[in-house]
């Protein structure tokens, strides 16, 4: 079993609606939760961390996270062309390694 | 930009041979870490470096090391490299606070002939 799971999709989301990404990850012990969006040929740019149970806001950006069953999501509002990109769900320890799954590719179509 | 630089930005090498890599942290930043990213892969973890201490490590074979400087710079050493090697060599700093944050360099680009 992967440490961090996601859908590799592709997800394809119509611009201006809500896409919507998930994640599950096995280790309980795990303590911080990020999403990262990499383009293609780039490098992973970090947008969001979430630390406690619930939902965090940024922008359009909203992280969700239930360590209880064990998920992290990852919405995003009002989606544009240039959120198309593979995103990429992180976990880890608060001071050790930081596991990655193996991304969801997202289009946005006009 | 995060700050994080890395050399070479692409490097070419035949099986068998060794290969370093370079990593410069973001300022203020204590804590590196290496990553291998596959094709259509998520980064796999290979290890983070703490105060000049290997602080963890993934699963790759002892041909795989590192060091990290007193500035905090790190160089990752490959060596019989493998036709499996070829891939995006990712370098992150963080700081040791706790949260975990990574800032990813721009990656070297490894092909093994």
């Amino acid at each position: 079993q992967k440490e961090v799971e996601q859908n590799s999709g592709p997800l394809s989301v119509p611009e201006g609606a809500i896409a919507s990404l998930n994640c599950t990850y096995s280790d309980r012990g795990s303590q911080s939760f990020f999403w990262y969006r990499q383009y293609s040929g780039k490098s992973p740019e970090l947008i969001m961390s979430i630390y406690s149970n619930g939902d965090k806001e940024d922008g359009r950006f909203t992280a969700q996270l239930n360590k209880a069953s064990q998920y992290v999501s990852l919405l995003i509002r009002d989606s544009q062309p240039s959120d198309s990109a593979t995103y990429l769900c992180a976990g880890g320890g608060s001071a050790s390694k930081i596991i990655f799954g193996s991304g969801t590719r997202l289009s946005i179509r006009p | 930009e995060t700050g994080v630089t890395q050399s070479p930005t692409h490097l070419i090498k035949t099986r068998g041979q060794q290969v370093t890599l370079r990593c410069s942290s973001q300022s203020g930043h204590n804590t590196v870490s290496w990553y291998q990213q596959a094709l259509g892969q998520g980064p796999q973890f290979i290890f983070q470096y703490y105060r000049e201490e290997e602080n963890g490590r993934g699963n790759f074979p002892p041909r795989f090391s590192g060091l990290q400087f007193p500035n905090y710079s790190s160089e990752l050493n490959v060596n019989a490299l493998e036709l499996d090697d070829s891939a995006l060599y990712l370098c992150a700093s963080s700081l040791a606070d706790g949260e975990g944050k990574l800032f990813f360099g721009s990656g070297t680009q490894l092909s093994v002939l």
